[in-house]
C-alpha cells in the first residue's frame, strides 16, 4: 500500500538554525499538508498546499516558515530560524483529491525536531 | 473558528467496551475523522463520518449527529494492543479542506 514518506526521522538543531524537513507525498495525491504535535499536546494544522501554491495557512505559519514542491515528489517545510518553540513533531499528510467524501488524509511516520 | 472537545483519558478492562465522546463547533463541516495515535507515531485513519448515524469497521464503529455538533467512537472486544490515544478531527469546507484535531483522549487497556 502507498504510503507518505519523510525524512529526516529526527532532526536535533541549534536554536536560530535553519531546517528543512522532507516529505515524499503518495504520488497521485493533489492536496499535501504539514501540521505539528509539540510533546502532550493536539495536533496543530500549519499549511495546506494544492496546485503548487499555499491554500491555507494557520496563524503559527508565520514568515519564518516556507514550504516548496522542488520537484514532482519532494514536499519541503524550511523554518528559517528555529527557536526553542519550535521542538515538535511534524508530520506531513497527503489528500488524493480534495473534493472531499470518503477520502481522508495520509499522514507521515513524522519527523521529531529539536531544538537546543 | 473550530473547537472540539473529548475527554483527556478514559480506562477500561480487556474485552470490554468503551464510548469516546467527542463534540465540535465549527462552520462549514465537511466531515469528522477519527485517528488512533500511539505514543510517538503518526494518527492512523479509523474511521469517517459525514452523515448521521452509525458506521461501522470491525471492533471500531462511529456515530455522528450534525445537529448536535456531537459523535463518539466505540470500540468493542478490547485488546491490550487498543491503548493509544483517539483523536477526534474535524474538517471545514474551505480551500484547503485541513483538519481541525481535538486534544486527544488516551484510552488504557488493564488485563
Amino acid at each position: 500500500e502507498p504510503e507518505v514518506t519523510q525524512t529526516p526521522s529526527h532532526q536535533v538543531t541549534q536554536m536560530g538554525q535553519e531546517v528543512i524537513l522532507r516529505c515524499v507525498p503518495i504520488s497521485n495525491h493533489l492536496y499535501f499538508y504539514w501540521y505539528r504535535q509539540i510533546l502532550g499536546q493536539k495536533v496543530e494544522f500549519l499549511v495546506s498546499f494544492y496546485n503548487n501554491e499555499i491554500s491555507e495557512k494557520s496563524e503559527i505559519f508565520d514568515d519564518q516558515f516556507s514550504v516548496e514542491r522542488p520537484d514532482g515528489s519532494n514536499f519541503t517545510l524550511k523554518i528559517r530560524s528555529t527557536k526553542l518553540e519550535d521542538s515538535a513533531m511534524y508530520f506531513c499528510a497527503s489528500f488524493p483529491s480534495g473534493q472531499g467524501g470518503t477520502d481522508t488524509q495520509y499522514f507521515g511516520p513524522g519527523t521529531r525536531l529539536t531544538v537546543l | 473558528g473550530q473547537n472540539i472537545d473529548q475527554p483527556t483519558e478514559m480506562t477500561a478492562t480487556e474485552g470490554a467496551i468503551v464510548q469516546i465522546n467527542c463534540t465540535y463547533q465549527t462552520s462549514g463541516f465537511n466531515g469528522l475523522f477519527w485517528y488512533q495515535q500511539h505514543a510517538g507515531e503518526a494518527p492512523t485513519f479509523l474511521s469517517y463520518n459525514v452523515l448521521d448515524g452509525l458506521e461501522e469497521k470491525g471492533r471500531f464503529s462511529s456515530f455522528l449527529s450534525r445537529s448536535k455538533g456531537y459523535s463518539y467512537l466505540l470500540l468493542k472486544e478490547l485488546q491490550m494492543k487498543d491503548s493509544a490515544s483517539y483523536l477526534c478531527a474535524v474538517r471545514a469546507k474551505a480551500a484547503g479542506n485541513k483538519l481541525t484535531f481535538g486534544g486527544g483522549t488516551r484510552v488504557l487497556v488493564k488485563p
